[in-house]
């Protein structure tokens, strides 16, 4: 385990459907966090986890959008009824907190990009 | 909402020039400042983590400053060469949540041999 791995790499829907992306962390991480990045744009935080409780929401997150660590190792992130604004890449990135640091590094993945037709 | 801006949004520049991007952040409730690297098809690279006034880092040809009293970071590279292309993007961690980072809209650089 080398570092932060996201499937699947591309993912491409028609509008109306559910995808499902999933995210492996590093494995002794105990923070993972999912961005969403838009053409043009930096990352954008939607939501972390640590161990398996979601501790923080982003405004971004509607009720469409559901994440979940259920054995606070990977992650799924979930879109329900997908629309064409969702297009975008998905990242997620792990960090471990509690190691001694003062601030927190955090290790990111390939990402999941989206298209909605 | 947390304002990191990043100039220039790209840049060309030829083999073996050094060049410099900005990231400007809100100088208040500072916790951390990141630089990434992130090539296509890629994961972002961690570059630097700089957390203290006046850090300076560096890694290679590759270089970082920080000034949080004034809100602003700069990152150089010496000799660029065309496997720097890249988009780097600055990352701010502080605000109301130290967890999450606030992120630019990155510097595409584009190194012409």
């Amino acid at each position: 385990d080398t570092g932060v791995s996201q499937n699947p790499r591309h993912k491409i829907t028609k509008r109306g459907q559910n995808v499902t992306f999933r995210c492996d962390p590093i494995s002794e991480h105990n923070r993972l966090y999912w961005y969403r990045q838009t053409l043009g744009q930096g990352p954008e935080f939607l939501t972390y986890f640590q161990n398996e409780a979601q501790l923080e929401k982003s405004r971004l997150l509607s009720d469409r959008f559901s994440a979940e660590r259920p054995k606070g190792s990977f992650s799924t992130l979930e879109i329900q009824r997908t629309e064409q604004g969702d297009s975008a890449m998905y990242l997620c990135a792990s960090s471990l907190v509690g190691s001694g640091k003062s601030y927190n590094e955090q290790f990111f993945g390939p990402g999941t990009r989206l298209t909605v037709l | 909402i947390l304002n990191v801006e990043q100039s220039p949004q790209s840049l060309h520049v030829q083999e073996g020039d050094s060049t410099n991007f900005t990231c400007s952040f809100p100088s208040s409730n500072f916790y951390a400042l990141h630089w990434y690297r992130w090539e296509t098809a890629k994961s972002p690279e961690a570059l630097f983590v700089m957390t203290l006034n006046g850090d300076e880092k560096k890694k290679g040809r590759i270089s970082a400053t920080l000034n949080t009293k004034e809100g602003y970071s700069y990152l150089y590279i010496k000799g660029s060469q065309p496997e720097d292309s890249a988009t780097y993007l600055c990352a701010f961690g502080g605000g109301l949540s130290a967890r999450q980072l606030t992120f630019g809209s990155g510097t595409q650089l584009t190194v012409l041999p």
